[in-house]
């Protein structure tokens, strides 16, 4: 049973950095895309950005000059820091596994197909003065 | 403004059918790029429901199903139980955006 446990500093003062750590547990690590999702509070989700094991990664581009990803392939960890962070970072940040094959062979496709099939539990970030 | 576009809210009652829309555009669904559904009950984190448009997980019953015809997709419940009341998102990818994008979500009350 793969689980992610992630972990992290829930309050910031504005202009500093937020940083997280997803722990992957009970399963691959090469395999996948390593998602990094906030909610704001009672809003929807937001898409931040992914890892893969060799480094690969992707952003959201109005968050692209802020955020840095990174992996430890020895712990089976991946990171998040995001700089300069104001009121509006302050969201629920999850950490989840990204796939696009379901490992039965019935659905296979490529990079932009791919979907968050397990999610960590989830850290509030407060940021306020 | 989230590019897919979904209900703020649906309900239904009890054993009932209900259906959630998710509207995209020609840079995402239009573009043949798959919709996945998340379910996420209050306080938690968000669970897998249905990827590939149509796939369900592992221990996701088959009262749940979704379907995609060209920039819309819909994710249908029948047999409405109180346990299904929640906020589901649609996802997919946007070209334009170059982003892994999420519908703005639909509350479903179960009443």
């Amino acid at each position: 049973q793969v689980q992610l446990q992630q972990w992290g500093a829930g309050l910031l003062k504005p202009s500093e950095t937020l940083s997280l750590t997803c722990a992957v547990y009970g399963g691959s690590f090469t395999d996948y895309y390593w998602i990094w999702i906030r909610q704001p509070p009672g809003k929807g989700l937001e898409w931040i950005g992914e890892i893969n094991h060799s480094g690969s990664t992707n952003f959201h581009r109005p968050l692209k000059s802020r955020v840095t990803l990174s992996v430890d392939t020895s712990k089976n960890q991946f990171s998040l820091k995001m700089s300069s962070v104001t009121a509006a970072d302050t969201a629920v940040y999850f950490c989840a596994r990204g796939r696009n094959s379901n490992g039965s062979g019935t659905y296979y496709k490529g990079y932009y197909f791919y979907y968050m099939d397990i999610w960590g539990e989830g850290t509030t970030v407060t940021v306020s003065s | 403004q989230s590019v897919l576009t979904q209900p703020p809210s649906v309900s239904g009652a009890p054993g009932q059918r209900v259906t959630i829309s998710c509207t995209g555009g020609s840079s995402n669904l239009g573009t043949g790029y798959d919709v996945h559904w998340y379910q996420q009950v209050a306080g938690t984190a968000p669970k897998l429901l249905i990827y590939g448009n149509n796939h369900r997980p592992s221990g996701v019953p088959d009262r749940i199903s979704g379907s995609k015809s060209g920039t819309s997709a819909s994710l249908a419940i029948s047999g409405l139980q109180a346990e299904d009341e929640a906020h589901y998102y649609c996802q997919s990818y946007d070209s334009l955006s170059g982003s892994r994008v999420f519908g703005g979500g639909t509350k479903l009350t179960v009443l």
